[in-house]
This record gives C-alpha cells, sequence and structure tokens, in this order.
C-alpha cells in the first residue's frame, strides 16, 4: 500500500533552517509529484510548492518562493523540504502528499509539526 | 489565481440532519478540478469527493458533490457521528497547482 512517512517534530528558533523528510513506499517514487501543504494552528491547508521526483524540479508557492526548497532522493524514495530564516509565523504543521493520476485518491503523510520560538 | 471561498465558515446540526457545505471559486473551474476534503482534529485531511461529483474509495453514499462554474456544493444527507468534522474544497490547476478553501466546520448542535 501507498505510504508517505514524515520526520518528527522539531523545534527551532527564529532565524534557523529546518528540513523535514517524507519517506515514500509502495509505489514508483519518480511516477508522481510529491506537493508539500502546510497548516498554520486553526487555518486551513495551505500549498506550498511540489517537486517532481524524476527531474527533481521543483515550483513554489508564491509566498514561498526564496525561502523554501524541496529536492529529493530516489536512491531512497523520499523528498525533502527545507524551510529557511524561521519566523514564529512558520509555526504550522507540514505535509507532503500526492494525488493519483486520476485525483481519484490522495495519500497523505502524518504531518511535521515545526514550532518557532526563542 | 483561483480564489476558493467556503461558506458557511460553521454550520451547527443535529446526526440524521441534512449538511449543505459551499465552495465558491473567482473565476470559472473545470470540473474535474474540484475536490472536498474531510479533516478532523490530530489527522490529515482525508478526500470525500474527487472531480466535483465522485466519491473516493470507501466514502459512504451520504456524501455527494454537485456543481460547476464558480459554484459547488457538498452535501452530506443525514448526518452520523464520525461525519463531524472541518471540510476543505480543493481545486487543482496548473498555477498554483493545489488551492483550498478557508473550511467549514461541521459541529454538533
Amino acid at each position: 500500500q501507498v505510504q508517505l512517512v514524515q520526520s518528527g517534530a522539531e523545534v527551532k528558533k527564529p532565524g534557523a533552517s529546518v528540513q523535514v523528510s517524507c519517506s515514500t513506499s509502495g509505489y514508483t517514487f519518480t511516477n508522481y509529484y510529491i506537493h508539500w501543504v502546510r497548516q498554520a494552528p486553526g487555518q486551513g491547508p495551505e500549498w506550498m510548492g511540489r517537486v517532481n521526483p524524476s527531474s527533481g524540479d521543483a515550483d513554489y508557492g508564491q509566498r514561498f518562493q526564496g525561502r523554501v526548497t524541496m529536492t529529493r532522493d530516489t536512491d531512497i524514495s523520499t523528498a525533502y523540504m527545507e524551510v529557511h530564516s524561521l519566523r514564529s509565523d512558520d509555526t504550522a504543521l507540514y505535509y507532503c502528499a500526492r494525488l493519483s493520476g486520476d485525483r481519484s485518491e490522495a495519500y497523505w503523510g502524518q504531518g511535521t509539526l515545526i514550532t518557532v520560538s526563542s | 489565481e483561483v480564489v476558493l471561498t467556503q461558506s458557511p465558515g460553521t454550520l451547527s446540526l443535529s446526526p440524521g440532519e441534512r449538511a449543505t457545505l459551499s465552495c465558491r471559486a473567482s473565476q470559472s473551474v473545470s470540473s474535474d478540478y474540484l475536490g472536498w476534503y474531510q479533516q478532523k482534529p490530530g489527522q490529515a485531511p482525508s478526500l470525500v469527493i474527487y472531480g466535483t461529483s465522485n466519491r473516493a474509495a470507501g466514502v459512504p453514499d451520504r456524501f455527494s458533490g454537485s456543481g460547476s462554474g464558480t459554484d459547488f456544493t457538498l452535501t452530506i444527507s443525514r448526518l452520523e457521528a464520525e461525519d463531524f468534522a472541518v471540510y476543505y474544497c480543493q481545486h487543482y490547476d496548473s498555477s498554483p497547482p493545489w488551492t483550498f478553501g478557508q473550511g467549514t466546520k461541521v459541529e454538533i448542535k
């Protein structure tokens, strides 16, 4: 079965960077984009960007351009998302996710809580 | 960029009642690219409806979706205890690929 398993919660100070991993299994990693979505406390989901596991190309939401980097390691079927210059309003749950080709199935990681606090 | 506006923000209903949730797009969108998610506390969103009106695998038939153009609706015909949650509509497009509404909370009255 398709699984996306994310790395654990982190606490960071303002100005630091954090990397979240998304380890996948149960399907061909290079066939589907991995999307990253964040959800601030009490808020709706917000799309951050996506990485093409086949090419490594990534594109980002406007709010995250220049401050987020998405990469992947095809050898271990894992995607990564790094946020730089963390601010307190980056405190949120971060999810990786992918859709099936016809959008009839959606697979989400369990979420990673990033807390930014001095 | 498409903006999705959901209403109402909160729906207070009793088990057995009908829930009608609205999602309005800022411009006309393809019905193929509109979906709905359910999210319960402490869980990731779970796909309920894709392509406006298709139930995802395992979703009970009390859930239905409809709409076209800019107006879309998720209906839960008879609410059961496990249906009380927050629901988000989502649009898939090229730029940005994913857009979400701000959510409707269905709470027990």
